[in-house]
């Protein structure tokens, strides 16, 4: 079954320190997807990321980057000289390509890393 | 292009109460769905519909809960009765695809039932 592990619930770090989401997934699929979404603390859920299990290029956008790792099945995720608006509940999730006994292809989320920027 | 829009934001309601969710996708895309975030599950999806017909409703807690979409730019979400339990955020998705696309998600219901 899908899975989607984030094992570090609450991660405090001071501004400009750069810090590292960690994802862990479980697939039996060979095509899958996963997200990064962002709920900061006014509670709306923002899109980050989507990567296809094909392609395992790092990804980089401004101060946020992404490393996709298959040999390992982590999708981590760092942000670079953090800033206090950073500070939100960072949720990693995994879709499935094929269809299993009927199974519907959830949108499989972790359970959320909140992240605190100290000023 | 407007997001997913979500009414109420806020509901504060009494057990026993009917409550009605309301949700607008983003236009064009075929798929919608609701989500329901608490402290206790995280984020579980109730039920998705593709252009207007449920697929799955499998994550629907009880026969209290109902959703329905009669168009391709509206849905509710209803619960009747209301439950001190039921007390969470609600959020609406939409999506082009199912697996492959990106899910937008509204702002969000923040449920509180007395």
């Amino acid at each position: 079954a899908q899975k989607v592990t984030q094992a570090q619930t609450e991660i405090s770090v001071v501004e400009k320190e750069d810090v590292t989401l960690d994802c862990v997934y479980e697939t039996r699929d060979t095509t899958y997807y996963l997200f990064w979404y962002k709920q900061p603390p006014s509670g709306e859920l923002v899109f980050l990321i989507r990567r296809n299990s094909f392609d395992e290029q790092n990804e980089i956008s401004g101060r946020y980057s992404w490393n996709f790792q298959k040999s390992t099945s982590s999708f981590n995720f760092t942000i670079t000289a953090s800033q206090v608006v950073d500070s939100a509940v960072y949720f990693c999730a995994l879709s499935e390509a094929l269809n299993y006994g009927g199974a519907t292809n959830k949108l499989i989320f972790g359970t959320g890393t909140l992240l605190a920027v100290q000023p | 292009d407007a997001g997913v829009i979500q009414s109420p934001r806020h509901e504060v309601t009494e057990m026993g109460q009917e409550v009605t969710l309301r949700c607008k996708p983003i236009s064009g895309h075929d798929y919608l769905f609701w989500y329901r975030q608490t402290m206790m599950r995280g984020l579980e999806l109730l039920i998705y519909f593709n252009n207007n017909v449920p697929i799955d409703d499998s994550g629907m807690p009880e026969d209290r809960f109902s959703a329905k979409m009669p168009n391709a730019s509206f849905s509710t979400l209803k619960i009747q009765p209301s439950e001190p339990r039921d007390s969470a955020v609600y959020f609406c998705a939409s999506s082009r695809g199912l697996t492959e696309e990106t899910q937008y998600f509204g702002p969000g219901t923040r449920l509180l039932v007395l």
